[in-house]
């Protein structure tokens, strides 16, 4: 059973340019959660999604984030016009269905490393 | 709001030694889940250890023990024989167990283990 794959690893873009962030989810895993690292920090939630529904989303940046995950598809984390102070790891966790949301049950991603010039 | 504190930046220990990382946390819940978490240099997540609150007896993993000190809100992982390979980042967490945000990690700073051969 593979695990939870994220890609890319690694990201770079420029100030203004757009990054998509992919999480698959393992096998069977219907709720997916997005936490981020900013350097010399642990990590920190952003949002929390099941199939084509935004869960709790109370830990995302208002503005430029945005999450999705589709019913077909992996889960895409979207920053829009990145700037410097998006440069972080950005990790996606999963979890099974059984017995609801779970942290006892999340499996994580390796990570996508984000830099941003 | 509950926070996550180590107080210990860095540590280092000699291999085959025995060493304990400090956490403690703030929390108006009496049911929740405690973790501790290793990153190594691949940056990968890796769960060592879990506690659930309601449990008197500390739970242990191999040579990864805890010391749950539940009045005190103390958490504490002690590596018994410790490995080139435990060098890493490892990062205490918090996660309230039932209720509204049961499936959020709340995480500490990280304390960076260092072995020495």
């Amino acid at each position: 059973n593979a695990g939870v794959m994220q890609n890319p690893r690694h990201l770079v873009r420029r100030r203004g340019q757009e990054a998509r962030l992919r999480c698959s989810p393992m096998k069977g895993h219907s709720h997916v959660y997005w936490y981020r690292q900013l350097p010399e920090e642990g990590l920190k939630f952003m949002v929390y999604l099941q199939k084509e529904n935004i869960i709790d989303e109370s830990g995302m940046p208002k503005e430029r984030f945005s999450a999705e995950f589709p019913k077909e598809g992996p889960s895409i984390l979207r920053i829009q016009q990145v700037v410097r102070g998006d440069s972080a790891a950005y990790f996606c966790a999963s979890s099974p269905p059984r017995a609801g949301p779970r942290t006892d049950t999340q499996y994580f991603g390796p990570g996508t490393r984000l830099t941003v010039l | 709001a509950q926070t996550v504190t180590q107080s210990q930046p860095e540590m280092s220990v000699q291999e085959a030694e025995t060493v304990t990382l400090s956490c403690t946390y703030d929390t108006s819940e009496s049911d929740y889940y405690l973790f501790w978490y290793k990153q190594p240099p691949s940056r990968q997540m890796i769960l060592v250890i879990r506690q659930e609150a309601y449990k008197q007896q500390n739970a242990t993993e191999n040579r990864f023990s805890v010391n749950f000190q539940k009045a005190a809100k103390s958490f504490s992982l002690k590596i018994s024989d410790s490995q080139l390979g435990d060098a890493a980042m490892y990062f205490c967490a918090y996660s309230a167990r039932s209720g509204g945000s049961n499936y959020k990690l709340t995480f500490g700073k990280g304390t960076l283990l260092t072995v020495n051969p």
